[in-house]
């Protein structure tokens, strides 16, 4: 079957600038996280969604970082007003069932680069 | 705060020259030990997830262990074709840490 989607693969915008990058999990899948990897570092994670809710928050950098996910499947993950340090690679990865130790299968990333 | 480091950050071995990769983590309540590999441009690829100490998982060359403080991940006879990035990663509660990755060149 269809692995994790993402789109778009590269974006390229200006400071200062709103993007959105959007997440189609694997079908049938109820968890769903965001990680971000930045050259030289470890994956980071932002957010994790069980369902449409949010129980975990956590890792989000800023407010100017937000996440939502609708009928229990996409999710668009938002930064305002971008900086240069948010140029990354975002991961979204999903999960099966409420199993916290159930792996977590990755799409291939959004390469984001703040100019 | 749950902790991984891998080591070696790097390695460069000769097709069939076998070796080893580390994973030491620190983790209040360990729900499982997660191995990926990640190509260049994409995603990690899922590997192994090991339980509890003293669990053994293997896939084609590749045997992953598991003991109280740490894991390793062998790798016999290496081909050309397993380079890659090799990350480990730790679940204590709802998300995984990761650590930075081994990036292991196997060389014809």
């Amino acid at each position: 079957g269809a692995g994790v989607s993402q789109s778009p693969s590269n974006k390229v915008t200006e400071k200062g600038k709103d993007v959105e990058l959007r997440c189609d999990p694997i079908s049938g899948h109820t968890a769903l996280y965001w990680y971000r990897q930045s050259l030289g570092q470890g994956l980071e994670f932002l957010i994790y969604f069980q369902g449409n809710s949010a129980p975990d928050k956590s890792g989000l950098p800023s407010d100017r970082f937000s996440a939502e996910r609708t009928g229990g499947s996409v999710s668009t993950l938002t930064i305002q007003r971008t900086q240069q340090e948010d140029s990354a690679v975002y991961l979204c990865a999903s999960s099966s069932g409420a199993d916290y130790n159930q792996p977590q299968h990755f799409g291939d990333g959004t390469r984001l680069s703040i100019l | 705060e749950d902790q991984v480091t891998q080591s070696p950050e790097a390695l460069r071995l000769q097709e069939g020259e076998s070796s080893s990769l580390n994973c030491s983590y620190t983790v209040s309540g360990l729900r499982g030990l997660f191995w990926y590999r990640q190509d260049p441009g994409k995603g990690p690829e899922f590997l192994f997830t090991l339980y509890s100490a003293g669990e053994e998982k293997e896939k084609e060359r590749l045997k992953a262990t598991l003991t109280k403080k740490e894991s390793f991940l062998h790798i016999t006879a290496p081909k050309p074709e397993d380079s890659a990035t090799y990350l480990c990663a730790v679940q204590g509660g709802s998300t995984l840490t990761f650590g930075k990755g081994t990036m292991l060149l196997v060389s014809p």
